[in-house]
C-alpha cells in the first residue's frame, strides 16, 4: 500500500513565522505535489517536483517555496506566514508520468490544517 | 475560465438509493483523463475511478460508475446503493496531456450526505 505521511495534522503559527510542512512517501515515486484546499475553491496546486532537487511552480506559488533533497521527502516552506495562508495543505505523490493513457493516480497524505494567527 | 465545474455544492440521498454527482470540464486537448476522488472527514483524498478521453466504454469500479458524455464534456459520477459511509466530499479532476507530470486540475467539490 502506498503511504504518504505529513508531519502534522494540525499546526498553529503566528504571523511572520517561518513554517515547514513535511511530506514523506514510501513508494519510490518520482513526482510529488503540494496543494492547498479552501472551501469553495477546491484543491489548488502550489508546487510540484518530478525529481530530486527539481521543482516547478503550480498555480499559486506566491508566498511559498519548496525543497526536495531526497526522493521520498518534499517540504513546503512558508517563509513568513500570513493569515491568508490559513488553509488545509495536502501532499501527494505519483509515479513518473507514463503518458496520457496511463491510469496512474496521485496518492494523497492526510493533510495538515494550518492556522496562522 | 473554470476547467472543471461541479455545480452541486451539496447533495442529499437516502441510504440504498443511487445518486449522481455532476462534473463538466473544459479542454481543447483531445487527450485527457478524468478522475473522481472522495474526501471523508478525516481529510485524506481517496481515488475512486478514472476515465480516459479515448476510452470507448464508461468506467466502472464496484458501486461507482462514470457517465462519460464526451460531446457534452461531462463526466458524472454515479454511486449506486448509497451507504452511510459514502457521506464525504467528492472532487472531480482532469489531467491534460500537454501538462505532463500528471498535473491535475480539481473542481470545487460536492458534499454528499447519506441519510438512514
Amino acid at each position: 500500500d502506498v503511504k504518504v505521511t505529513q508531519s502534522s495534522r494540525y499546526l498553529v503559527k503566528r504571523t511572520g513565522e517561518k513554517v515547514f510542512l513535511e511530506c514523506v512517501q514510501d513508494m519510490d515515486h518520482e513526482n510529488m505535489f503540494w496543494y492547498r484546499q479552501d472551501p469553495g475553491l477546491g484543491l489548488r496546486l502550489i508546487y510540484f517536483s518530478y525529481d530530486v532537487k527539481m521543482k516547478e511552480k503550480g498555480d499559486i506559488p506566491e508566498g511559498y517555496s519548496v525543497s526536495r533533497e531526497k526522493k521520498e521527502r518534499f517540504s513546503l516552506i512558508l517563509e513568513s506566514a500570513s493569515t491568508n495562508q490559513t488553509s488545509m495543505y495536502l501532499c501527494a505523490s505519483s509515479i513518473r508520468d507514463r503518458g496520457i493513457y496511463s491510469t496512474d493516480t496521485q496518492y494523497f497524505g492526510p493533510g495538515t490544517r494550518l492556522t496562522v494567527l | 475560465a473554470q476547467k472543471i465545474t461541479q455545480t452541486q455544492p451539496g447533495m442529499f440521498v437516502q441510504e440504498k438509493e443511487a445518486v449522481t454527482l455532476d462534473c463538466t470540464y473544459d479542454t481543447s486537448d483531445p487527450s485527457y483523463g478524468l478522475f473522481w476522488y472522495k474526501q471523508p472527514s478525516s481529510g485524506e483524498m481517496i481515488f475512486l475511478i478514472y476515465q480516459g478521453s479515448y476510452d470507448q466504454q464508461n468506467a466502472t469500479e464496484g458501486r461507482y460508475s462514470l457517465n462519460f458524455q464526451k460531446a457534452r464534456k461531462s463526466a458524472n459520477l454515479v454511486i449506486s446503493a448509497s451507504q452511510l459511509g459514502d457521506s464525504a466530499m467528492y472532487f472531480c479532476a482532469m489531467r491534460e496531456g500537454k501538462e505532463g507530470f500528471q498535473k491535475l486540475v480539481f473542481g470545487t467539490g460536492t458534499r454528499l450526505l447519506v441519510s438512514p
